[in-house]
């Protein structure tokens, strides 16, 4: 069954350093979405990509966050300079139409000290 | 306010046993999701309900949707230790144009052999 990954499954930086987290949606999907879930809080949504451009994004994802879809089968969530409350699991998921189901990833644990 | 809130908040039963969670939300939707979480892992889609459909069957899971009420169910019949996980639904509302979920705190299930 087509999954979604995420590579890494964890990373640990350093506060300020940059951080590049990387998903390869389902293949034949066109909308593509980041998520962050912080330890012991609710899933919060980051950004929704469509036609290799952000179509929405949260409060969350100010101009430390950026997306980009380079060669048509990855999708990478960038942080420029992270910081300690960066750190949360961050979930790429995908959906090949609105109105369907949408299909998460394993997660990037991402540790920022 | 808050979209997508789960109850109970915690639930613990036997192997055998029945799991019922209930969530509600205020706006109106597109589809409803549920998803679970086993801990600190990726959020697994378990049905979608789209907003025109009262009942869906998948497997040993029996999913509800009541949009005069608002809410929506997950039924887990004849439970095992392995449905130890968190659940959360998810709601796409109708006046999100790119498919973005609002999740809950979730339902954390342990049930017991």
């Amino acid at each position: 069954e087509p999954e979604v990954t995420q590579t890494p499954s964890h990373q640990v930086t350093q506060m300020g350093q940059e951080v590049i987290l990387r998903c390869v949606p389902i293949s034949n999907h066109l909308y593509f979405y980041w998520y962050r879930q912080i330890l012991g809080q609710k899933v919060e949504f980051l950004v929704s990509f469509y036609n290799n451009e952000i179509s929405e994004k949260s409060e969350i994802f100010d101009d430390q966050f950026s997306v980009e879809r380079p060669d048509g089968s990855n999708f990478t969530l960038k942080i420029r300079s992270t910081k300690l409350e960066d750190s949360a699991m961050y979930f790429c998921a995908s959906r090949d139409n609105l109105n369907t189901e949408a299909f998460f990833g394993q997660g990037t644990r991402l540790t920022v000290v | 306010s808050q979209q997508g809130e789960e109850d109970p908040q915690a639930l613990s039963i036997q192997e055998g046993e029945n799991a019922t969670m209930n969530c509600s939300y205020k706006t109106s939707i597109n589809n409803l999701q549920w998803y679970r979480q086993n801990s600190g892992r990726g959020l697994v889609h378990l049905i979608l309900i789209r907003s025109n459909e009262r009942e869906k069957h998948s497997g040993r899971l029996r999913v509800t949707l009541d949009t005069s009420k608002k809410s929506s169910s997950l039924l887990i019949t004849a439970s095992r230790a392995a449905d130890t996980a968190s659940y959360f639904c998810a709601t796409e509302m109708t006046t999100d144009s790119w498919g973005k979920f609002q999740f809950g705190a979730g339902t954390q299930v342990v049930v017991t052999p």
